[in-house]
């Protein structure tokens, strides 16, 4: 069935530092990919997403590349801050179909 | 402000005593959904519905119900809660179904059963 791996955390960066979690997913079809970002206490909130190959989302300066020759949308961010502190979670919806699939979520901690 | 809000959002009970979490949205979305979230798990989602009257399971339902006779609500039921439902619930909506919509998240709902 449809899935969504990333990689496992914490991570813990220094601030400024490069930022990359890695998302691999299973699905049939052409998935629409998604990263959500939990804060601390709160809900998940839609940090980026994108719906076709080759297509690049970003949002607050974090950016993912829909591969699917790879199968794969890696988070990326040039330079993290403090506030950037949360859940990381990707997520895919099958392209026919109504249910979401999350991964397990990469915890990160930037510290000054 | 639109939003989804989810009561209570902390609960302790026991095992067996019937429970309901509410879920409104106040964005006329058609698609509602709730997850729940573990350690090492991350969400699964329990049901979804697309529109009123409309439901269906998603990878947990066991143990659960739920029903949409409104647009804007989805209240999640647990007729029989046991220890092993205890967890992070998470309800949320979007526009359309799914496939390309943003989903909008409530605050969460962390229930404990004993």
């Amino acid at each position: 069935g449809d899935s969504v791996t990333q990689m496992e955390g914490p991570v813990t960066l220094s601030e400024e530092a490069f930022l990359t979690i890695n998302c691999t997913y299973t699905a049939t079809g052409y998935p629409s990919l998604f990263w959500y970002v939990q804060y601390p206490g709160e809900g998940l909130q839609l940090l980026l997403k994108a719906t076709k190959a080759d297509d690049k989302g970003s949002n607050k300066g974090f950016e993912a590349t829909y591969r699917k020759e790879t199968t794969s949308f890696h988070l990326e961010k040039g330079s993290v801050q403090v506030s950037d502190s949360a859940v990381y979670f990707c997520a895919l919806s099958p392209h026919t179909g109504n249910q979401f699939y999350f991964g397990t979520g990469t915890s990160l901690t930037v510290i000054p | 402000e639109a939003q989804v809000t989810q009561n209570p959002r902390y609960l302790i009970t026991v095992t067996g005593k019937k429970l309901t979490v509410t879920c409104s949205q106040n964005m006329n979305h058609e698609y509602m959904s709730w997850y729940r979230q573990d350690p090492g798990l991350g969400l699964r989602q329990i049901y979804y519905s697309m529109n009123v009257e409309v439901t269906d399971k998603g990878d947990v339902p066991e143990g659960y119900k739920v029903s949409r006779k409104e647009k804007r609500n989805f209240p999640l039921i647990l007729e029989s809660p046991s220890p092993n439902q205890t967890s992070l619930y998470f309800c949320a909506s979007s526009l359309m179904v799914g496939v390309t919509d943003t989903q909008y998240f409530g605050p969460g709902t962390r229930l404990t059963v004993l």
